[in-house]
């Protein structure tokens, strides 16, 4: 299996700009998360779906963004219109129901917003 | 609310010694715990794992001990290696349902030769 994989590796934006980012997760996992990467609060959960069905969107941080997962090997998020402050590293990972098990992250994508 | 905090930023051990990184969590409702592992330009990738019914789990050179009267885990590494170095997230679980992982700042751990 590749793993999860995430589009576009880089992007860089104008403010104000629409961004989309992608993710396919692994096949036969259920679970899909977003997560952000800054350094004052580490690794933060933007969103999680469970069978493309969004279970906990409190994470997000503004109307700005949004998410959707229109089948099991696919899933965006959205940020309209982009801000300097969006600038950061966000990661897609996926994991299926289990007692004990772990999720596996993509490499994420660096977002600048200029 | 950070629910789990790693509150070194950094750590700097030598080559051969123990390393060992500490995690604080608030939520009691927390059943499973997890130390993941990440480099630059990487994701996050998993290294070792300990429900809430344990204190301890060894895997190789890596353990993790579970406190749960003082809500606390640590991961020791021993003998620490030049490729340990890397940014270690420590990440809770809410239940079982849910699957949802909540995780700390990250300690930037270096393995000085």
């Amino acid at each position: 299996d590749a793993g999860v994989i995430q589009s576009p590796r880089h992007e860089v934006t104008e403010m104000g700009q629409e961004v989309t980012l992608r993710c396919k997760p692994i096949s036969g996992h259920d679970y899909l998360f977003w997560y952000r990467q800054t350094m004052m609060r580490g690794l933060e959960l933007l969103i999680y779906f469970n069978n493309n069905v969004p279970i906990d969107d409190s994470g997000m941080p503004e109307d700005r963004f949004s998410a959707k997962m229109p089948n099991a090997s696919f899933s965006t998020l959205k940020i309209q219109p982009s801000e300097p402050r969006d600038s950061a590293v966000y990661f897609c990972a996926s994991s299926f129901t289990g007692p004990n098990t772990e999720a596996f992250f993509g490499q994420g994508t660096r977002l600048t917003v200029v | 609310d950070q629910q789990v905090k790693q509150n070194s930023p950094s750590l700097s051990v030598q080559e051969g010694r123990i390393s060992i990184l500490n995690c604080d969590y608030t939520n009691s409702m927390f059943d499973y715990f997890l130390w993941y592992k990440k480099y630059p330009a990487e994701g996050p990738t998993f290294l070792i794992s300990i429900s809430s019914i344990k204190d301890k789990n060894e895997d190789g050179r890596f353990t993790v001990f579970l406190n749960k009267s003082a809500k606390h885990l640590s991961l020791h590494i021993v003998p620490s290696q030049p490729g340990d170095s890397a940014v270690y997230f420590c990440a809770a679980r809410v239940n079982q349902g849910a699957q949802k992982l909540v995780f700390g700042q990250g300690t930037r751990l270096t393995i000085n030769p």
